[in-house]
């Protein structure tokens, strides 16, 4: 059974950093590329980040570009956000999914960017 | 960035009736492949989003009979032919032929 299980979201005051985890599981990981998406509070799902099986294509939403990195290791089955200078607007459920297409999504973790 | 539109915003639905998201790009998703990555995604309260249907049409394993894809170029659709209470939440859509990704506003639906 594919299981994609999110951590490391809190609290964290304007200008912070923040890593996220996603751990992988249930299938070959180093096959397939792998995103991260978030959902802010009252808004619509939104595109973060993408990399690609090998971490040769990275892919960031212009709202991130510069701030958030997006990095795997396939030997240790997990994908990660580093997340710097962060703002009120990046605050939302981060999700990590698989695949170009989403196939499989994870359960969330929540980022709250507040002073 | 290619914006997606959907509509309505929101959609209450009698149970045991259709309901239909109409989701317009504002280009062309064929991709140079050929293919329509062209993806529905629902998202029931306190849960995570699921993929529902991918490539227009395509639907996921477990994925009840009821829901339905369609469209081609710039116009795509959502088909639910009987809602059930469980198919209560907000749907989006979302393209995956051009960089950046990006996903409709989302289609609250909810029952009568």
């Amino acid at each position: 059974e594919v299981q994609l299980v999110e951590s490391g979201g809190g609290l964290v005051r304007p200008g912070g950093s923040l890593r996220l985890s996603c751990a992988a599981s249930g299938f070959i990981f180093s096959n397939y590329n792998m995103n991260w998406v978030r959902l802010a509070p009252g808004k619509g799902l939104e595109w973060v980040s993408s990399i690609s099986s090998s971490s040769i294509y990275i892919y960031y939403a212009d709202s991130v570009k510069g701030r958030f990195t997006i990095s795997r290791d396939n030997a240790k089955n997990s994908l990660y956000l580093q997340m710097n200078s962060l703002r009120a607007e990046d605050t939302a459920v981060y999700y990590c999914a698989r695949e170009s297409d989403f196939d499989h999504w994870g359960q969330g973790t929540l980022v709250t960017v507040s002073s | 960035d290619v914006v997606m539109t959907q509509s309505p915003l929101s959609l209450p639905v009698t149970l045991g009736q259709p309901a239909s998201i109409s989701c317009r790009s504002s280009q062309s998703l064929v991709h140079s492949d050929g293919n329509i990555y062209l993806n529905w995604f629902q998202q029931r309260p306190g849960q995570s989003p699921r993929r529902l249907i991918y490539k227009v049409s395509n639907r996921d394993s477990g994925v009840p009979d009821r829901f339905s894809g369609s469209g081609s170029g710039t116009d795509f659709t959502l088909k639910i032919s009987r809602v059930e209470a469980e198919d209560v939440g907000v749907y989006y859509c979302m393209q995956g032929t051009h960089w950046a990704l990006t996903f409709g506003g989302g289609t609250k639906v909810e029952i009568k």
